[in-house]
């Protein structure tokens, strides 16, 4: 069963631009991890944000998790054309009792030279 | 290098056959996943498996059958598929069920 949803679905932005996308999910999460996928290839584990963290940074990534509006959100900052992929949300479903990570439908990100 | 190893990364194969789809992972991870990819559509985990034993089937067909012999390979052994299964299949592994995972880059299934 899906847990996380993406949103924006795809989102287009020029070089320099902030892109920020967003994350919502229904049930109570251990952690929430962000992934992006290169045409073609697997997905890259991102960023990993605990239920107890508010917020992380990892380079020009900044990921935000509220857990009262069951929300994330990923923003990447001074964005280049490199960082045209899919980004994904992923979170655990302990409390539903599945085990694993469940993946959203993914924001497609292009980012103009 | 993700360090996890898929084959092959393109299969063609018409309703009636049989094949495999091989993965395998160089990272000393004890979960493996197989996921299924469709365009537009969420991720769809398919198996999990933890120490060599499956720990979860996301109500797969039986034309869909995993196999892992060790820590290291994972199998998905396929028969009689439907076109639409076309899709790309994509394998994982990580230290346990919630750590981040490191994925292969797929195989592109295509059924005539």
């Amino acid at each position: 069963s899906q847990q996380g949803e993406e949103d924006p679905q795809a989102l287009s932005i020029q070089e320099g631009e902030n892109a920020t996308m967003n994350c919502s999910y229904k049930t109570s999460i251990n952690n929430l991890q962000w992934y992006r996928q290169n045409s073609g290839r697997g997905l890259v584990h991102l960023i990993l944000i605990r239920s107890n963290e508010r917020e992380k940074h990892s380079g020009r990534l900044r990921v935000t998790l509220d857990t009262s509006k069951k929300s994330s959100s990923l923003l990447i900052t001074a964005s280049r054309a490199a960082d045209t992929a899919s980004y994904f949300c992923a979170t655990d479903a302990v409390i539903l009792g599945d085990l694993g990570m469940r993946f959203g439908a993914g924001t497609r990100l292009t980012v103009k030279p | 290098e993700t360090g996890v190893t898929q084959t092959p990364r393109h299969l063609v194969m018409g309703m009636t056959n049989k094949k495999s789809l091989k993965c395998e992972q160089h990272l000393g991870h004890n979960a493996m996943y197989w996921y299924k990819q469709s365009a537009k559509k969420p991720l769809e985990l398919m198996f999990v498996y933890n120490f060599k034993e499956q720990t979860e089937n996301n109500s797969v067909p039986s034309r869909f059958s995993p196999e892992c012999p060790n820590s290291s390979h994972l199998f998905l052994h396929l028969h009689t598929l439907q076109p639409e299964d076309s899709a790309l299949y994509l394998c994982a592994s990580s230290q346990d069920e919630v750590q981040p995972q490191h994925f292969g880059d797929g195989t592109r299934l295509s059924i005539l």
